[in-house]
């Protein structure tokens, strides 16, 4: 398996702009999760997905963050308008069970920059 | 409240053996313990998992005392390529998600540094 696959792996964007960050899980994994990590804040859970539905948004900062997930094999974390703030490594993340001893595979994240 | 404590940072030399201590005093009876490993522009990846006792595998060692409140990440003779940042993972009731399942919080972490 490929493991899961984000793109764009880097973005660079002005303030104001929609950026849409895209991820696809690993195949036969029903739970997909969206991490931002900045030096500040450390790694935060923004929102996961079961079986294509959202589960616990509780970690989206703001209206301006949304996330869908169509289809099994795709996901988007989009941000509209986009803020210098939201500069960020975003990971996408996906497991078979959501228990403590199940493993999270990461992407290898898409560095956002927001000028 | 955190769920976990470990140190910050750290830093060793080339074949030295690491060892990134974690506490977690709040640790429920049917919570495991797991570490995963992060390398700059990479996400973490899950290195070694354990319950009690000892854990041993290709990278590393973790030790678990009886009453399990905090578990020690061995790291046997580092390389230069051991640096990166270590994460500690426990269950914990309080994290549960709204569906009732384990949602995977991650704290600081320690972050090793080895030197030359």
């Amino acid at each position: 398996d490929a493991g899961v696959i984000q793109s764009p792996r880097h973005e660079v964007t002005e303030m104001g702009q929609e950026v849409t960050l895209r991820c696809k899980p690993i195949s036969g994994h029903d739970y997909l999760f969206w991490y931002r990590q900045t030096m500040m804040r450390g790694l935060e859970l923004l929102i996961y997905f079961n079986n294509n539905v959202p589960i616990d948004d509780s970690g989206m900062p703001e209206d301006r963050f949304s996330a869908k997930m169509p289809n099994a094999s795709f996901s988007t974390l989009k941000i509209q308008p986009s803020e210098p703030r939201d500069s960020a490594v975003y990971f996408c993340a996906s497991t078979s069970e959501v228990r403590i001893n199940e493993k999270l595979f990461f992407g290898s994240g898409t560095q956002l920059s927001v000028l | 409240l955190a769920k976990t404590t470990q140190p910050i940072s750290m830093d060793s030399y080339e074949g030295q053996e690491v060892n990134i201590t974690c506490s977690h005093n709040n640790i429920a009876t049917n919570d495991y313990i797991t570490w995963y490993q992060q390398f700059p522009s990479q996400g973490p990846r899950f290195i070694i998992q354990g319950y009690k006792t000892k854990v041993t595998n290709e990278v590393a060692s973790l030790f678990i005392p009886a009453d399990r409140k905090s578990s020690t990440l061995s790291l046997p003779r580092v390389s230069l390529s051991d640096t990166a940042v270590y994460y500690c993972l426990v269950g914990d009731v309080s994290s549960v998600g709204t569906s009732g399942t384990y949602k995977y919080i991650f704290g600081t972490g320690t972050r090793l540094k080895v030197l030359a």
